[in-house]
Parts: structure tokens; C-alpha cells; sequence
């Protein structure tokens, strides 16, 4: 079974932290994700990669950074965070297939920036 | 840039009624649809992916996809009390791996 997991599962930050969002997965699928999901926007996509080495941007990257050091894990940067970042963070992996790509989810991340 | 509209916002059924959900998209190139179930405080899950016309079957859970309409469809029968969740609509185009998603329908099955 899909298999996604995120660390840490709550966080507390102060404005202009550093922020490292982890998510690890041992489906070895080549495409990772990474969501936000606010009320009243739905989940909306900050970056993605297609395999180790790559990253490619979302509809909303500005302030994040995304990095894929190998095939398992995909982690989420915020330089500096702000309180607008605040929000559930989801990652995904996708099993590939250009256009058929079923991405299994993990179960969040709620970043709290004060 | 692609809009994915879900309705209702919030639904109540029965146990055992049939409940159905509704979202219409902007993109009629869209290919790749998907609905997914959030529990609460928990992530995702993935229901059923429908990728032409017509009708696709996961156990209770049937989607019609109509593209020339612009309108895909989710149908839960016998949903029981477990099945309260929020359920999103997802989409993507040829090509693309990227997923759109709408804002979801909360639904309440009551026993």
C-alpha cells in the first residue's frame, strides 16, 4: 500500500524562521508534490519534482524553495517565514504516467507561524 | 489557468440514500479526473480516476464524466455514517501531471 509520510506533523514558527518541511515515501515513485490547503482556497500546488535532482514550480512558489535529494524524499523550505504561510501542508507521490498520474497523499502538515 | 468548481458545498443524506456530488470544470482539454476523500485532520485518499466519457465504478462510489459539459459526477451508494468526509474533485490536462483542485463537498451522513 502507498506508503507517504511528513515530519513534522505540527510546527510552531516565528516570523522570519526557517521553516524545513519533510515528507519521505517508499512507493519509488519518480513524482513528488507538495500542496497547501487553506479554507476557501482548496489544495493548491507550490512545487513539484519529477525525480531525484529536480523541482519544478507550482502555481504558488513564491517564498517556498523545494529540495529532492533522492527518490524518497522531497522536503519544503520556507527561508523566511511569514504568518501567511500559515496553513496545512500536503505531500504527494505520484505512481507517473504523463496525464495519469495517481497521486497517493500523506497526512499533513499544520505550520502555525506567529 | 483552469477552474474547478464543486457543488454543493455541504450535503445530507441518509444512510443508505444515495448521495451525489457535482463539479464542473473550465478546461475541455481536461483527460485526468479524479475524486478524492479527506476525513478530518487527515489526508487523502483516492476514490476513483475517470479518464473518458461515460461512467467508472470503485466498489460504492461511481463517477459519470461528461466532457462536453464540462461536468464530471460522484455518486455514493449506500453511503453510511463512515463515509462523512470532504470530497474533492480533482483535474489535470493532457500531458500534465498537475492537478487542479476544487474547494470540496462536505457531506454529513446521518444514521
Amino acid at each position: 500500500e502507498a506508503a507517504v509520510t511528513q515530519s513534522p506533523r505540527n510546527k510552531v514558527a516565528v516570523t522570519g524562521g526557517k521553516v524545513t518541511l519533510s515528507c519521505n515515501q517508499t512507493n519509488n515513485h519518480n513524482n513528488m508534490y507538495w500542496y497547501r490547503q487553506d479554507t476557501g482556497h482548496g489544495l493548491r500546488l507550490i512545487h513539484y519534482s519529477y525525480g531525484a535532482g529536480s523541482t519544478e514550480k507550482g502555481d504558488i512558489p513564491d517564498g517556498y524553495k523545494a529540495s529532492r535529494p533522492s527518490q524518497e524524499n522531497f522536503s519544503l523550505i520556507l527561508e523566511l517565514a511569514t504568518p501567511s504561510q500559515t496553513s496545512v501542508y500536503f505531500c504527494a507521490s505520484g505512481d507517473g504516467g504523463t496525464g495519469r498520474d495517481t497521486q497517493y497523499f500523506g497526512p499533513g502538515t499544520r505550520l502555525l507561524v506567529l | 489557468q483552469q477552474k474547478v468548481q464543486q457543488s454543493p458545498e455541504s450535503l445530507t443524506v441518509s444512510e443508505g440514500a444515495m448521495a451525489s456530488l457535482n463539479c464542473t470544470f473550465s478546461d475541455g482539454t481536461s483527460n485526468n479526473f479524479r475524486w478524492y476523500r479527506q476525513h478530518s485532520a487527515k489526508g487523502l485518499e483516492v476514490l476513483v480516476s475517470i479518464f473518458s466519457d461515460g461512467e467508472k465504478e470503485e466498489g460504492r462510489f461511481t463517477a459519470h464524466l461528461n466532457r462536453a459539459n464540462l461536468h464530471v459526477s460522484l455518486h455514493i451508494r449506500e453511503p453510511q455514517p463512515s463515509d462523512s468526509a470532504v470530497y474533492l474533485c480533482a483535474v489535470s490536462t493532457s500531458g500534465y501531471n498537475k492537478l487542479t483542485f476544487g474547494k470540496g463537498t462536505v457531506l454529513l451522513v446521518s444514521p
